[in-house]
């Protein structure tokens, strides 16, 4: 009973460089998000995505570029890694039924330093 | 621009002791309510997920209510035990902007000694 899969779970990079942090899930969720989450900040949504082949921008987009071609799948790239981008990661997949009750599951994050 | 709050921030209380968690937002234009638990160094485990048509809904000794009209979301845990310790978040599903993007509150943390 997976749910959703988050690789790695802690990484270090320096300035400047780029990773992608995975994100897989397995019950065939439609939605993927994903979240980074501060000190006294909350969670914070970085991109999202609707279904494969549609992502779009949350609340705290740059910096980030993201893509989803297939259901199971939704990296997120730090394209320069900066250390305003020093966070917990977490990934989210959520599901809707017809009367648009959604719940959302969540990985067990990747913390990420920027150095 | 919905915004969530939840008050207190910590919260330290004997073993057994019932307790209430508040959660509020400010537009009452949401398609769900949905309440967390996170431990140190965890991801968030779902507890409780309140649809907009609902009052509360239970699981255990966790009942969550929800006054859609006035903002407010209570989390009642009864009998609370030191493994209830953590912090729980609530987090809306704002109408409007896709329901499928979550709003969060900053958290409670709470402690339960034995």
């Amino acid at each position: 009973n997976a749910g959703v899969t988050q690789t790695p779970k802690f990484q270090v990079l320096k300035t400047g460089q780029s990773m992608t942090l995975q994100c897989a899930q397995d019950m065939n969720h439609e939605y993927m998000s994903w979240y980074r989450q501060d000190p006294g900040m909350g969670l914070r949504l970085i991109h999202y995505s609707v279904g494969a082949g549609i992502t779009d921008q949350g609340e705290v987009p740059n910096g980030y570029n993201v893509s989803r071609s297939t259901t199971e799948d939704f990296p997120l790239r730090l394209l320069s890694a900066a250390p305003s981008q020093t966070s917990v990661y977490f990934c989210a997949s959520s599901y809707s039924d017809r009367v648009l009750r959604t719940e959302a599951f969540f990985g067990q994050g990747t913390r990420l330093t920027v150095v | 621009k919905q915004e969530v709050t939840q008050i207190p921030a910590a919260l330290s209380v004997p073993e057994g002791e019932n307790l209430v968690l508040n959660c509020s937002f400010t537009d009452s234009a949401i398609y769900n309510l949905q309440w967390f638990r996170q431990d140190p160094g965890k991801g968030l485990t779902s507890l409780l997920l309140i649809q907009s048509s609902q009052r509360e809904q239970t699981s255990g000794r966790l009942n969550a209510s929800l006054d859609k009209s006035s903002g407010r979301s209570t989390l009642y845990i009864a009998a609370s035990q030191p493994g209830d310790s953590a912090t729980y978040l609530c987090a809306v599903s704002p109408r409007g902007t896709g329901f499928q993007k979550l709003v969060f509150g900053t958290g409670t943390r709470l402690l339960v000694s034995p």
